[in-house]
């Protein structure tokens, strides 16, 4: 499957703790989306980068969240010092470029924070 | 105020029926746009993308409009399959800073 890959696919983990989330773009792709979605909502942007390059983050990335892209290929998403507010599913999504290049998402990780 | 709005929020539909999807959106300048299908639990998966030059766009029973001037788009389904429950996700496209405004999704089953 040369898709967009996310792992883990679901974490459970207990308010207060570190979690980490990796994302695998579809190999050609040179930008690389994290969005975060609620239940019955869209998701909504927190970050992208163009290759190693964090370009834009989004103001509901705040200084908890990290995310890198060290090599321009897969990504990671951090949280620190999570909150129950975290709980949500974290999507990752990857392009060529920009303007009508599609993307595409991969699975994503559901996050549920105890 | 959300950029994108769509209507209904969710709709239950027999097999074998159509049924349209609305999404009306506020983005200004408008570059593209798109709807995704997401099943529970799993990504969304683009089903078509437009330019604001196309007013129509088909993939499979799975047909898209767009009306630039009222900003204004839909997606039809016709003869829905069970498999077609799922979220539909209108997604609109700045221009410029290519920023995706994501509508909250249509809540579609499809009942036997």
């Amino acid at each position: 499957d040369t898709g967009v890959s996310q792992n883990p696919r679901h974490k459970i983990t207990k308010r207060g703790q570190n979690v980490t989330f990796r994302c695998d773009p579809i190999s050609e792709h040179n930008r690389l989306y994290w969005y975060r979605q609620t239940l019955g909502q869209g998701p909504e942007f927190l970050t992208y980068f163009q290759n190693e390059a964090q370009l834009e983050k989004s103001r509901l990335l705040s200084d908890r969240f990290s995310a890198e892209r060290p090599k321009g290929s897969f990504s990671t998403l951090e949280i620190q010092r999570t909150e129950q507010g975290d709980s949500a599913m974290y999507l990752c999504a990857s392009s060529r470029g920009q303007g009508k290049h599609e993307q595409y998402f991969g699975p994503g990780t559901r996050l549920t924070v105890t | 105020k959300n950029q994108v709005e769509q209507s209904p929020q969710s709709l239950i539909i027999l097999e074998g029926k159509n049924c349209t999807l609305q999404c009306n959106y506020t983005v200004s300048p408008f570059s593209n746009l798109r709807w995704y299908k997401q099943d529970t639990g799993r990504g969304p998966v683009s089903l078509t993308i437009m330019t604001f030059s196309e007013n129509t766009k088909s993939n499979g029973r799975y047909t898209a409009t767009l009306d630039a001037d009222t900003k204004q788009s839909s997606l039809h389904i016709t003869a829905s399959q069970l498999s077609d429950s799922a979220s539909y996700i209108c997604v609109v496209s700045h221009y410029g800073n290519n920023r995706l405004a994501f509508g909250k999704g249509n809540q579609v089953v499809v009942i036997p």
